[in-house]
């Protein structure tokens, strides 16, 4: 089965410090994963996804993230953060069957 | 705007009342989901259409739930005889032949009194 874990509810820093935001997969096979943020009132956007490729994946707005399967981890990190990243963060794992399997989600704050 | 489009955005409805919410996709997007997202978690998997034909239910789809794709386009999700339960916002995404990569509308939020 297919499932992801984020590590953090919350996270807080401060504008122009690095992000990171943890998650942990656990799959049957090579996964699929995925970074998703929503933002108040608006629906879910992709950020990036790892399909078997380069472990590191390069996203939208300077986010990006690293597929280490030693680990069967996928954090994300940016290296500033700016106040628009204020939103809910969710990992996501796919089964490869069409499902997307998401975690509880990070909200991330971003304090001026 | 050629992303998903969900309405209405939001529902206010009585307990025991039907409601119909409609998801219009991404016009080349063979696929359909529905997804539903409760305060504080991820959205779960609730059912699947592959154009016209509803291929997966998740066991969270009650039989007070319903879904339809009848043109392989829009799609409508119904549940009858509301629950306080069933109060969340009700997502919607599609995506292409082969693609894994789902996008997803704005959502309809439900409340149930």
């Amino acid at each position: 089965a297919q499932s992801v874990t984020q590590l953090d509810s919350h996270v807080s820093v401060s504008e122009g410090t690095p992000v990171l935001l943890r998650c942990n997969y656990s799959s049957s096979y090579s996964p699929s994963l995925f970074w998703y943020v929503q933002h108040p009132n608006k629906g879910l956007q992709l950020l990036l996804k790892y399909t078997s490729a380069a472990t590191l994946v390069k996203g939208i707005n300077g986010f990006e993230a690293e597929f280490k399967k030693s680990e069967t981890s996928f954090h994300l990190t940016k290296p500033s953060a700016h106040m628009s990243d204020a939103a809910e963060y969710f990992c996501v794992v796919s089964d490869g069957a069409n499902n997307l399997f998401f975690g509880t989600g990070t909200r991330l704050t971003v304090i001026p | 705007d050629t992303g998903v489009s969900q309405n209405p955005r939001h529902k206010i409805t009585k307990r025991g009342q039907n409601v119909t919410f409609r998801c219009d996709p991404i016009s080349e997007h063979n696929r359909l989901y529905w997804y539903r997202q409760t305060l504080g978690q991820g959205p779960e998997f609730l059912t699947y259409f592959q154009n016209e034909a509803q291929l997966e239910k998740s066991r969270l789809l009650s039989d007070r739930f319903s879904a339809e794709r009848p043109k392989g386009s829009f799609s409508t999700l119904e549940i009858q005889r509301t629950e306080q339960g069933d109060s969340a916002m009700y997502l919607c995404a599609s995506s292409g032949q082969g693609q894994e990569t789902q996008y997803f509308g704005p959502g309809t939020r439900l409340l149930v009194l």
